[in-house]
C-alpha cells in the first residue's frame, strides 16, 4: 500500500549549520504535502506545505523541495537553532482517501550548541 | 483564542477499564480526527469525522469508539477491547474544503497499568 517514509530516523547538526530532512512517498497521485514539527510531549505544528504543481517553496528559514520524478520531499532549515530540536514529520494528502493525511515515521533533529 | 483542546493531558487507568478522551475545538472546523502515536513512531489514524453525526474508521479503529454529536466535540473512548492502549493520543481538526493541513491539540497521554 501507499506509504510515506523518512530516510533517516535521527539527525544531529551543529547550531548555525543548515539541516536537511528527507522523505520518500509512494503515492504518485498525492497532490499536497506538509511538514510538521513536533516538540516533546506536544502536538505537531504546521511548518510549511507544498502542492504537487510546485517544486520549491520557501518560508522563514525553511524551504521545502519536491521532486515528483523520484517521489522525494525534503525540508531544509537554514541556520539551525536549538529551538529547532524536535521530531519532523512529512505527510501527504491521501488523494482519493477522503483528504486524510498519511504520516511518515518522523526524523528527530538534535541541534548541538 | 481559537484552538483545539484535549483533556486530560495525562491519564492513568487500570487494565480492563474504558476511558474517554475529550477533544473540543472552537475553530468552526467540519472535520476532526483522532491519531495514535507510539514512541518513536509516526501518527496512525484511529477515526475521523467530516461532518456532525457521521464518522469513519481509520487504519486502527479496533478497540476504539467515537461520537460526533456536536461540531465542536469529538470524544474518543478507548475500550477494554483495545489490546495495547498505552499511547499518546492526538486530536486534530480541519476546515471545510481543506487540502490537508490539520490543526492539532496538545495530546493526551494514556497509561494503562
Amino acid at each position: 500500500g501507499e506509504s510515506v517514509g523518512l530516510h533517516l530516523p535521527t539527525l544531529s547538526v551543529q547550531e548555525g549549520d543548515n539541516s536537511i530532512i528527507n522523505c520518500a512517498y509512494s503515492n504518485s497521485a498525492s497532490d499536497y504535502f506538509i511538514w510538521y514539527k513536533q516538540e516533546s510531549g506536544k502536538g505537531p505544528q504546521f511548518i510549511i506545505d507544498i502542492r504537487s504543481n510546485m517544486d520549491k517553496r520557501q518560508g522563514q528559514r525553511v524551504t521545502v523541495l519536491l521532486n515528483k520524478t523520484v517521489k522525494h520531499l525534503s525540508l531544509q532549515i537554514a541556520a539551525t537553532q536549538p529551538g529547532d530540536s524536535a521530531v519532523y514529520f512529512c505527510a501527504e494528502n491521501g488523494y482519493n482517501q477522503g483528504g486524510k493525511l498519511i504520516f511518515g515515521q518522523g526524523t528527530e533533529l538534535s541541534v548541538k550548541p | 483564542d481559537g484552538g483545539i483542546t484535549q483533556s486530560p493531558k495525562y491519564l492513568f487507568r487500570k487494565e480492563g477499564q474504558n476511558v474517554t478522551l475529550s477533544c473540543e475545538q472552537n475553530l468552526n472546523h467540519d472535520a476532526m480526527y483522532w491519531y495514535r502515536q507510539d514512541p518513536g513512531q509516526g501518527l496512525r489514524l484511529i477515526y475521523y469525522s467530516q461532518i456532525v453525526n457521521d464518522f469513519q474508521k481509520g487504519d486502527i479503529a479496533e478497540g476504539y469508539s467515537v461520537s460526533r454529536e456536536k461540531k465542536e466535540s469529538f470524544p474518543l473512548t478507548v475500550t477494554s477491547a483495545q489490546k495495547n492502549p498505552t499511547a499518546f493520543y492526538l486530536c486534530a481538526s480541519a476546515g471545510q474544503g481543506h487540502t490537508g493541513e490539520l490543526f492539532f491539540g496538545e495530546g493526551s497521554r494514556l497509561t494503562v497499568l
